[in-house]
C-alpha cells in the first residue's frame, strides 16, 4: 500500500489562511478527501474530488491538487476550524484505501 | 436523515474472534458501497475494508487481510465485520462509513459516518 504524508501540526491567526498538504505517489492518480475530526467525535467529509464541498460545508474550504500533493485551504479560518485533519485517497492499486497522517490545525 | 450505528464492540483477548455490526438508515442501503474505518486510541485514521453494493466485490488493508471478513446483508440495512485472530494492535474505535457514490460506483470518498464501537483487544 502507500503512504500519504502530511505536517503534524500548523497554527493559523484567526480569520487568516491555511494551507495542509498531503503528499503521496498514489495522489498522481487519485484524487484525495479530506476530513476533519474534533476530539470525541465521528469525522466529517469537508472536500472531495476535484474541489467539492459536501452540502453544509462553508465555502472558506477549498481543495487543490498539483502532482503528488493535495492541498485543504482555510481561507478566513475561524475559531470552530480548529481540528485534526485528514486526506484520504486510494492507494495506486486502487484496491485499498489509505489516510494521511493527520495535520493538528490550531486557530490562535 | 442517514444514520449509522455500529455495536458489538468489547474486551476480547488475543486470538480470539469478535463481529461488528452497523445498522443504516436513511438512504438505500443496497445502493452503496460501504467501508469499515479505525482509529486507535489517540492515533491517526486507518481504512480497513470495503464492500460492494452487492457484496460482490470486497476489499481490505493489508494490515487484516486473511483475519477479518466484510459482509452485509441488504434485506436488514446491516453491514458486518467478522474479525479473527485478534491482535493487540486491532485495539482502535471501528467507524462504518457510506461511500458517497452510488448506482454501483465507488467514489472511494465517505459522506456519512457512525459513532464508532470501541474493540479493545487485551489478556
Amino acid at each position: 500500500s502507500s503512504e500519504l504524508t502530511q505536517d503534524p501540526a500548523v497554527s493559523v491567526a484567526l480569520g487568516q489562511t491555511v494551507r495542509i498538504t498531503c503528499q503521496g505517489d498514489s495522489l498522481r492518480s487519485y484524487y484525495a478527501s479530506w476530513y476533519q475530526q474534533k476530539p470525541g467525535q465521528a469525522p466529517v467529509l469537508v472536500i472531495y474530488g476535484k474541489n467539492n464541498r459536501p452540502s453544509g460545508i462553508p465555502d472558506r474550504f477549498s481543495g487543490s491538487s498539483s502532482g503528488n500533493t493535495a492541498s485543504l485551504t482555510i481561507t478566513g479560518a475561524q475559531a470552530e476550524d480548529e481540528a485534526d485533519y485528514y486526506c484520504n485517497s486510494r492507494d495506486s492499486s486502487g484496491n485499498q484505501g489509505v489516510f494521511g497522517t493527520g495535520t493538528k490545525v490550531t486557530v490562535l | 436523515e442517514v444514520q449509522l450505528v455500529e455495536s458489538g464492540g468489547v474486551v476480547v483477548q488475543p486470538g480470539g474472534s469478535l463481529r461488528l455490526s452497523c445498522a443504516a438508515s436513511g438512504f438505500t442501503f443496497d445502493d452503496y458501497t460501504m467501508h469499515w474505518v479505525r482509529q486507535a486510541p489517540g492515533k491517526g485514521l486507518e481504512w480497513v475494508s470495503l464492500i460492494s453494493w452487492d457484496g460482490g466485490s470486497t476489499y481490505y488493508a493489508d494490515s487484516v487481510k486473511g483475519r477479518f471478513t466484510i459482509s452485509r446483508d441488504n434485506s436488514k440495512n446491516s453491514l458486518y465485520l467478522q474479525m479473527n485472530s485478534l491482535r493487540t494492535e486491532d485495539t482502535a474505535l471501528y467507524y462504518c462509513a457510506k461511500d458517497k457514490g452510488g448506482g454501483g460506483y465507488d467514489s472511494w470518498y465517505f459522506d456519512y459516518w457512525g459513532q464508532g464501537t470501541l474493540v479493545t483487544v487485551s489478556s
